[in-house]
């Protein structure tokens, strides 16, 4: 079954550091999201993606976050200015279309750590 | 703000029994439900959704039932079996909101003893 995969599994970065989070979304998949977990809390919604622009982003995602399609495979978060507070686990999604109960299939995570 | 939430953080049951997880919504916007579970170490895994104009739909072993009237969402596991053991998320996302933002709740922890 195909799924969304995710590098690395762990990161460990200093505070203030930038960091690269990686996905492969499903290949046929045209929309993508990235969420975070901080520790023993819900899971939140970062951003939407599609045909190369985000379509939606909450307030977690300021100015220090970003996202990019470098190419046709790779889908990636970028943290500027890692701070403490950015330590959570990130997850991936995506889905083949945009709908209303389209089903998120969401990779294993990269657990971020900022010292 | 309004938020999705579950009533209880954690849930304790023996293998064979039958387990129910609620959640709570306050959104009264909100058209369509999903629960997912995610075991240690993974992602939030779809296990069974339902839209606004049912009140339950069943699965292979779990039923999600839909009380709009009190905005209360459960999931029904049958025979519950330790593989079931994980957290479950209720989440909620509405219609006219682009990009499939669903906003998630915080988590029931189920443990399943032999």
């Amino acid at each position: 079954e195909p799924e969304v995969t995710q590098t690395p599994s762990h990161q460990v970065t200093q505070m203030g550091q930038e960091v690269i989070l990686r996905c492969v979304p499903i290949s046929n998949h045209l929309y993508f999201y990235w969420y975070r977990q901080i520790l023993g809390q819900k899971v939140e919604f970062l951003v939407s993606f599609y045909n190369n622009e985000i379509s939606e982003k909450s307030e977690i995602f300021d100015d220090q976050f970003s996202v990019e399609r470098p190419d046709g495979s790779n889908f990636t978060l970028k943290i500027r200015s890692t701070k403490l507070e950015d330590s959570a686990m990130y997850f991936c999604a995506s889905t083949p279309n945009w709908g209303l109960d389209e089903k998120l299939f969401f990779g294993s995570g990269t657990q971020l750590s900022v010292l | 703000g309004e938020s999705v939430g579950l009533h209880l953080p954690t849930l304790s049951v023996q293998e064979g029994d039958n387990s129910i997880i609620n959640c709570a919504y306050s959104n009264s916007a909100s058209d369509y439900f999903i629960w997912y579970k995610q075991e240690s170490g993974k992602g939030p895994q779809f296990i069974i959704d339902i839209r606004s104009n049912m009140d339950k739909r069943q699965g292979q072993r779990v039923t999600v039932l839909l009380n709009k009237t009190v905005k209360h969402l459960s999931l029904q596991i049958a025979a519950t079996q330790p593989g079931d053991s994980a957290v479950y998320f209720c989440a909620e996302n509405i219609e006219n909101q682009a990009g499939t933002a669903l906003i998630f709740g915080k988590g029931t922890t189920l443990s399943v003893s032999s």
